[in-house]
């Protein structure tokens, strides 16, 4: 079974504040990706990661970055909150098949409000 | 532009009858198709999937059907059961390509009892 861990589910934090977001996925998946949900919105790429060390900017990277130094952990990093950041953030991983495209497992999510 | 459309934010059906997802998509390079079911507060979970190369595939009460000159998709799900209240992603993928999956913007499905 497919098993993707998010460190928190609820997290509350100031404006300004540097922000970390961790997630761990237990079955040796290449790719991971971080996204956010907003109503009406869907889901949306913010990064993603094909190998340790590597990362791609997905449709709305700006005030995040990432980190991924070991396979299984992807790290997302909101250097100083704001509060339009205040969202649901969703973490998957995936099998690297035929291309990067495989069917993704999600994590629990981590709600994340920025007072 | 939205490559990805889930036209209907909401639906209705009730229980025991037969609730029916749609889902477009303008991208003639995507070759593979999912979804995902979410409740809140939780993450999305995987649902089903096709490939382009077929029109039709099943699990259980869960069929989801690909039209390939009409770019559309469909989930059907027979009987519905209150437990199927949940967001429905439609998303899609270019295997070949390098971006991963492209999601609607969800459908809200409701069993009424």
């Amino acid at each position: 079974d497919v098993k993707v861990t998010q460190s928190s589910r609820y997290l509350v934090k100031r404006t300004g504040e540097k922000v970390f977001l961790e997630c761990v996925q237990d079955m040796d998946h290449e790719n991971m990706f971080w996204y956010r949900q907003d109503p009406g919105l869907g889901l949306r790429l913010i990064y993603f990661s094909y190998d340790v060390k590597m990362k791609e900017k997905g449709d709305i990277p700006e005030g995040y970055s990432v980190s991924r130094e070991k396979k299984e952990r992807f790290s997302l990093i909101l250097e100083s909150a704001s509060t339009n950041q205040t969202s649901m953030y969703l973490c998957a991983s995936s099998f690297q098949g035929l291309a990067r495209a495989d069917t993704q497992y999600f994590g629990p999510g981590t709600r994340l409000t920025v007072l | 532009d939205q490559q990805v459309k889930q036209n209907s934010p909401s639906l209705s059906v009730q229980e025991g009858r037969i609730s029916i997802l749609n889902c477009d998509y303008t991208n003639s390079m995507f070759d593979y198709f999912l979804w995902y079911k979410k409740y809140p507060a939780e993450g999305p979970t995987f649902l089903i999937s096709i490939s382009s190369i077929k029109d039709k595939n099943e699990d259980g009460r869960f069929t989801v059907f690909l039209n390939k000159s009409a770019k559309h998709l469909s989930l059907h799900i027979v009987p519905s059961q209150p437990g199927d209240s949940a967001v429905y992603f439609c998303a899609a993928s270019d295997r070949g390509g390098a971006d991963g999956l492209t999601f609607g913007k969800g459908t809200h499905l409701i069993i009424q009892p």
